[in-house]
């Protein structure tokens, strides 16, 4: 079953725009640790954020944002004044605790964001 | 200071030859994962490595398949008898925590892309 579920496959906006990237999961664990990278079009993943369960606060990093809601289980991203920069897939993620994979992060199908002067 | 790298950056092979993808994690990470991103089946979780022990081995794609790890550094992936659905880039990545202790940020390396011809 897939635990990490980003809606949207591809989104297109005009520089300046504000855009919402959606992410929904699923688990039954308590404790949970919840991920944003992206990866531009050189390839390399590169790490936005971490989010544990127990914190529900909201972060905001410059341009970017997330709103992190339990009660529905979703953990979006917004990008403020977008920009040509912008323009990547975004993945969200999944970690829980096993044994056997230690905290292999379960991602996302990802969201291929597309920003256009 | 230095990130994750990954050697070779390209590999381009013949079906059935044997391949061996390095990596080199971020000084003093204990956790070393390996993951694969492939069109069809986008980034899959492979092998976990605490140290140099990996506990599970049940997410490499097949038998063909095998990791190791020594002095809790270095890890090889090795591919034997390389099938063309085997293309894909590998990624490693590398963390602070140990297991039980929290997880921490997985920093990835720039990938191998391996194309099997």
């Amino acid at each position: 079953a897939q635990k990490v579920t980003q809606a949207q496959t591809e989104i297109s906006v005009v520089e300046k725009e504000d855009v919402t990237l959606d992410c929904v999961y699923e688990t039954r664990d308590t404790t949970y640790y919840l991920f944003w990278y992206k990866q531009p079009p050189s390839g390399e993943l590169v790490f936005l954020i971490r989010r544990n369960s127990f914190d529900e606060q909201n972060e905001i990093s410059g341009r970017y944002s997330w709103n992190f809601q339990k009660s529905t289980s979703s953990f979006n991203f917004t990008i403020t004044a977008s920009q040509v920069v912008d323009s990547a897939v975004y993945f969200c993620a999944l970690s829980e605790a096993r044994v056997n994979s230690g905290y292999a992060l379960n991602f996302g199908k990802g969201t291929s964001l597309l920003v256009t002067p | 200071g230095a990130g994750v790298s990954q050697s070779p950056s390209n590999k381009v092979t013949e079906k059935g030859k044997d391949v061996e993808l390095r990596c080199d994690p971020i000084s003093g990470h204990t956790a070393l994962y390996w993951y694969r991103q492939s069109l069809g089946q986008g980034l899959e979780f492979l092998i976990y490595f605490q140290g140099n022990s990996a506990p599970d081995k049940s997410g490499l794609p097949s038998d063909r398949f095998s990791a190791e790890r020594t002095g809790g550094s270095v890890s090889t992936l090795t591919i034997q008898r390389t099938q063309q659905e085997d293309s894909a880039v590998y990624l490693c990545a590398s963390s602070l925590a140990s297991a039980g202790g929290g997880t921490d940020t997985q920093y990835f390396g720039p990938g191998t892309r391996l194309t099997v011809l």
